[in-house]
């Protein structure tokens, strides 16, 4: 089956810096990716919809200054929290489906923890 | 606008009951419907799925079916094991279209 993979799967950084995050469609071509975030015991909250070559459609709320993503292949998007800040800390979850009429196939996630 | 409702956790079983979680959604046109399972510390995994009217998705022991006259989409299980322990998210994908929809999931334990 379709697999996503999401790396790191835990990162821990202090304050002020980057971070990024890869999201990979292994054996197949994702046109478009999602990104997520999830709050302990919440569901999922959209935070951009990544599209193959061009500028990520964020959510209302989601400021893309502090959130940069970057989908330059197929098979790759990469999500980067600049300047974190402790409240960044969370769970983010990347998606991908291969066309708008199939299921999404999600990574594993990243725990993101700034200190 | 479009919307996912599901049953609120949590829901806490003992092995071999019966699970019901109930799911209904708001969307125009024709949606996809989709149960995900969340494993604690994991992404989240396709457990089954519907696309049209009155079909049936089945996979590992759940079930769900298509009901478009009543916009719901519940999850069942006859038997449930202490490995199901997991949260159960609804969502639906219109057709054609990119975005999701995702219930606010529900937390299943199963005690032995």
């Amino acid at each position: 089956g379709a697999v996503v993979s999401q790396h790191p799967s835990r990162v821990i950084c202090k304050s002020g810096t980057s971070v990024k995050i890869e999201c990979r469609s292994l054996d197949f071509q994702a046109t478009t990716m999602f990104w997520y975030r999830q709050f302990p015991k919440k569901s999922l909250m959209l935070m951009a919809t990544s599209n193959e070559g061009s500028k990520a459609t964020y959510e209302q709320g989601v400021e893309k200054d502090k959130f940069l993503i970057n989908h330059a292949s197929l098979t790759l998007s990469t999500l980067t929290v600049t300047s974190a800040h402790p409240e960044d800390s969370s769970f983010y979850i990347c998606s991908a489906s291969g066309d708008f009429n199939s299921p999404l196939h999600f990574g594993n996630g990243t725990r993101l923890t700034v200190t | 606008g479009n919307s996912v409702t599901q049953m609120e956790g949590p829901v806490t079983l003992s092995e071999e009951a019966f699970l019901t979680i109930n799911c209904t959604y708001t969307a125009t046109g024709y949606p996809s419907l989709f149960w995900y399972v969340q494993y604690p510390g994991e992404g989240l995994q396709l457990l089954l799925k519907a696309t049209k009217a009155d079909d049936k998705g089945s996979n590992k022991g759940f079930e769900a079916t298509y009901r478009k006259e009543t916009t719901s989409f519940h999850l069942e299980k006859g038997s449930v094991q202490v490995s199901d322990s997991a949260v159960y998210f609804c969502a639906f994908r219109p057709y054609n279209a990119g975005k999701s929809t995702f219930g606010d999931g529900t937390t299943l334990t199963v005690k032995p």
